[in-house]
Parts: structure tokens; sequence; C-alpha cells
């Protein structure tokens, strides 16, 4: 079945950081990998997406490319800011509808 | 603008004490679906609906039902509530077609049972 794989956190970084998150995932086919973000008392927002293998998502200065020989789908951010505290999720989907999620990892960035 | 809203954002009830979760998109959606999230479990996917009277289930279905009578409406029923889903409970809504879609999430219901 599916699966997705992210590292644990908390991460906590200082601001103008580099971030990295690291998603690996199990799939049958070509899933499309998603990362969600959601700020505290909030819901999912989409952050960023990929649809096919070399594909570069990217939005808010966050990158992942989908590398289908690694199967992963590394997050990534050259400086974060106290406004990126959040929880970060890495997700797939294989059937266009349900979303397969990862556990999470919960970034706090520091002034 | 384009919204899922969810109500009631929070709840504390009893066990045993039946309770519905509403859920309303604004977008045309087609395929709506809840999901609960747990510390340490992500987001779990409870049931689905691909269109109006079409429901399925999800990978944790059990002690709960849904019902898909309107397009905009996806209502989340617990028959009687046990502690086992005190969570936060999700929300989501798509259009029609391919994975490339995205999904739009509710801003969550924390629910409680004692």
């Amino acid at each position: 079945g599916n699966s997705v794989t992210q590292m644990e956190g908390p991460v906590t970084l200082s601001e103008e950081a580099f971030l990295t998150i690291n998603c690996t995932y199990t799939a049958t086919g070509y899933p499309s990998l998603f990362w969600y973000v959601q700020y505290p008392g909030e819901g999912l927002q989409l952050l960023l997406k990929a649809t096919k293998a070399d594909d570069k998502g990217s939005n808010k200065g966050f990158e992942a490319t989908y590398r289908k020989e690694t199967t992963s789908f590394h997050l990534e951010k050259g400086s974060v800011q106290v406004s990126d505290s959040a929880v970060y999720f890495c997700a797939l989907s294989n059937s266009g509808y349900a979303l397969n999620f990862g556990k999470g990892t919960s970034l706090l960035v520091t002034p | 603008e384009a919204q899922v809203t969810q109500n009631p954002r929070y709840l504390i009830t009893v066990t045993g004490k039946k309770l519905t979760v509403t859920c309303s998109q604004n977008m045309n959606h087609e395929y709506m679906s809840w999901y609960r999230q747990d510390p340490g479990l992500g987001l779990r996917q409870i049931y689905y609906s691909m269109n109006v009277e079409v429901t399925d289930k999800g990978d944790v279905p059990e002690g709960y039902k849904v019902s898909r009578k309107e397009k905009r409406n996806f209502p989340l029923i617990l028959e009687s509530p046990s502690p086992n889903q005190t969570s936060l409970y999700f929300c989501a809504s798509r259009g029609g077609g391919g994975a490339v879609h995205t999904q739009y999430f509710g801003p969550g219901t924390r629910l409680t049972v004692l």
C-alpha cells in the first residue's frame, strides 16, 4: 500500500537558517506528491505539489523536487522566518482522491 | 471566497451522546472526505464521497457514519461517541479530475469525548 515517512520533529532553527525536512514514500504507480502546512490553530493549506518525476514544486521560498529514483520529496527553504513556524505534512495521492499523509514535522523558528 | 466550513469548531461531549459535525463547501466540488488528526499518527481518512449519494470507507471508519444528500454538505455522524474518538477532525473537498487537483481543508473541529 501507500505510505509516507517524514523526519520526526520537533525541528528548532534560528531565523535565516537553512531548512530541510526529509520525506520518502512508498507507492505503486506514479503518485502525485504534496507538502501541506498547518499553522497553529488552523487547518491544512497546500504549500506545494509535484505531479511527475523531476518536477519541482515551489511556493513562498519553499521547494521540493520529486525524485523517483530515491522515492523522496524533501522540503527545503534557504532562509526560514519566525512566521514559518508550523507543522509540515508530506502527502501522496495515487488515486487522485485520497491523500496518504506522513505524521507531520513540527518546525519552530526562533528570532 | 472559496472555502470549506465546519461546525462546531470545538465540542466537548460525553460517551454515548450522538453528535453531528457539519461540513459545507461552496466550490461545487464532487469529492469530499473526512480525516482525523492524532498526535504521532498524522491524518487518517475516515470516509469519503465521490458524489451525491456515493460514499465509501476510508482507513478508519469504525464508529462513524456519513451522508451525502446534497453536493455541498457532508456531515460526519458519531452515533455513540467513545473517548478514543477524541481527536481533531478535518473535512476536505476537491473538484473532479486527476491527482493534480488541490484538496481544500476546513478549519478543523476539535472533539473531546469524556
